[in-house]
């Protein structure tokens, strides 16, 4: 069936390194995707979102690569800080609308002091 | 700016009991949410408020029922809780539904365990 995952379910990176969080898709239609980042007992963050006609989006400290022919995004973060830390997830959104979007199960990150 | 609150942040129910979880946001957003989170899965949206006055199901609706009070006010009510609705529930808002782009902002989670 169609899903959103991820390959690795934990991450851990020494602070000040950069970190690059993976993530797959299986629906070719998807045209927009979003990174959020969720901190513990906190409701997710919006970090960064994609449209499937771009390969790349730059943010502060942050970096989307979506790479269509093999359905992968990619999340980087650079000079990681402690506050980095936390559980990211991408979104997916497979039709038209907020209401459509496909939440995958999330990488939890955690920077190493 | 309080953004999306909702409330209660942590509820204990018994099987069959009933609660209704609220929710307000400030940001005059026309489109609202509610979504479970449970471990091991993503976000699932439970209904969805386009816009004042009217709401509409989700992925996983069964079980639940909802109100969209006025602009600022979306509620979710659980008639007889079941043990199989525990779960983490995530208010959230939007300029509106039916477009991509605009972002979902988030209420902090209502912690709900049904016993």
């Amino acid at each position: 069936g169609e899903s959103v995952g991820l390959h690795l379910p934990t991450l851990s990176v020494q602070e000040g390194d950069n970190s690059i969080i993976n993530c797959a898709y299986s629906n070719s239609a998807s045209d927009y995707f979003i990174w959020y980042k969720q901190e513990s007992g906190k409701g997710p963050q919006f970090i960064i979102d994609i449209r499937s006609n771009m390969d790349k989006r730059q943010g502060q400290r942050v970096t989307v690569l979506l790479n269509k022919t093999v359905k992968h995004l990619s999340l980087q973060i650079a000079a990681t800080q402690p506050g980095d830390s936390a559980v990211y997830f991408c979104a997916e959104n497979r039709g038209f609308g907020n209401e459509k979007l496909t939440f995958g199960t999330g990488t939890r990150l955690t920077i190493i002091p | 700016n309080a953004g999306v609150t909702q409330t209660p942040k942590f509820q204990v129910l018994k099987t069959g009991q009933s609660m209704t979880l609220q929710c307000a946001q400030d940001m005059n957003h026309n489109s609202m949410y509610w979504y479970r989170q449970d471990p091991g899965m993503g976000l699932r949206l439970i209904y969805y408020s386009a816009s004042e006055g009217t709401t509409d199901k989700g992925e996983v609706p069964n079980g639940y029922n909802v109100s969209r009070l006025n602009k600022r006010e979306f509620s979710l009510r659980l008639e007889s809780a079941a043990p199989s609705q525990t779960s983490v529930y995530f208010c959230a808002s939007s300029e509106r539904v039916g477009t991509v782009g605009n972002t979902i902002y988030f209420g902090e989670g209502s912690w709900l365990t049904v016993v």
